[in-house]
């Protein structure tokens, strides 16, 4: 069965820190990819999503994800973060052939100004 | 453009009672829907998703049903609900033309069983 892992529970830092968020998940085929955020008070929305051709992939506000297939990871990152990005981060994975995505627990991101 | 409803936005219930939570999505046809349950430190699982009205998938056993009467209403359900039922419950609706579609959530209902 598919998984999703992040090991990053809950993540404290200042403002213009770097980030980078884990996720590893396990599938053996080919996969498609995202991170979600939700922030304080709002819904659950897409932040980035690799599908194929460039691992690394850009989405919103800044960020932007590398997919190593080697190592079954698609870890989030930002160079400089912003209070505004306190958010939780939600990495997602499904199979090629199905509509049903599995999330990982999520990590609790809190910047500091 | 597409919205997503779900209402009600918060409910308390005592144990045992039944469910109801409603989900509509608006400015789209024939899309998928899902419900998926959040709790704390537990990310979110998949519940029930339909590619159809009147077709539900069942992701998890448990105390709870879904149903689709329309294309575009995807109701959670409960006869008798247990303290473990309290968590929030979110509904997503993705279109149907495949798996690399970006599923839009809607803004949740936050269910306490006392």
């Amino acid at each position: 069965a598919q998984s999703v892992s992040q090991h990053n529970h809950h993540v404290i830092l200042s403002e213009a820190a770097s980030l980078e968020l884990g996720c590893n998940y396990s599938y053996g085929g080919t996969v498609n990819l995202f991170w979600y955020v939700q922030y304080p008070g709002q819904h659950l929305q897409l932040l980035l999503k690799y599908f194929s051709g460039d691992p690394l992939v850009k989405g919103i506000k800044g960020f932007e994800a590398e997919f190593i297939k080697s190592k079954f990871s698609f870890n989030l990152r930002k160079p400089s973060v912003q209070w505004s990005d306190t958010a939780e981060y939600f990495c997602a994975v499904n199979s090629y052939n199905t509509d049903k995505l599995i999330f990982g627990t999520g990590t609790r991101l809190q910047v500091f100004p | 453009s597409q919205t997503i409803h779900q209402w009600p936005a918060t409910l308390v219930q005592p144990v045992g009672s039944p469910l109801s939570l409603e989900c509509t999505v608006e400015g789209t046809s024939n899309p998928n829907l899902y419900w998926y349950r959040q709790a704390a430190g537990r990310g979110l699982q998949l519940l029930f998703y339909s590619v159809g009205i009147g077709q539900i998938s069942s992701e998890v056993p448990q105390n709870l049903s879904a149903s689709r009467p329309q294309d575009r209403q995807f109701i959670l359900s409960s006869k008798k609900l247990l303290l473990s039922d309290s968590g929030f419950y979110l509904c997503a609706w993705s279109p149907t033309s495949g798996s690399q579609e970006t599923q839009y959530f809607g803004p949740g209902t936050r269910l306490l069983v006392l």
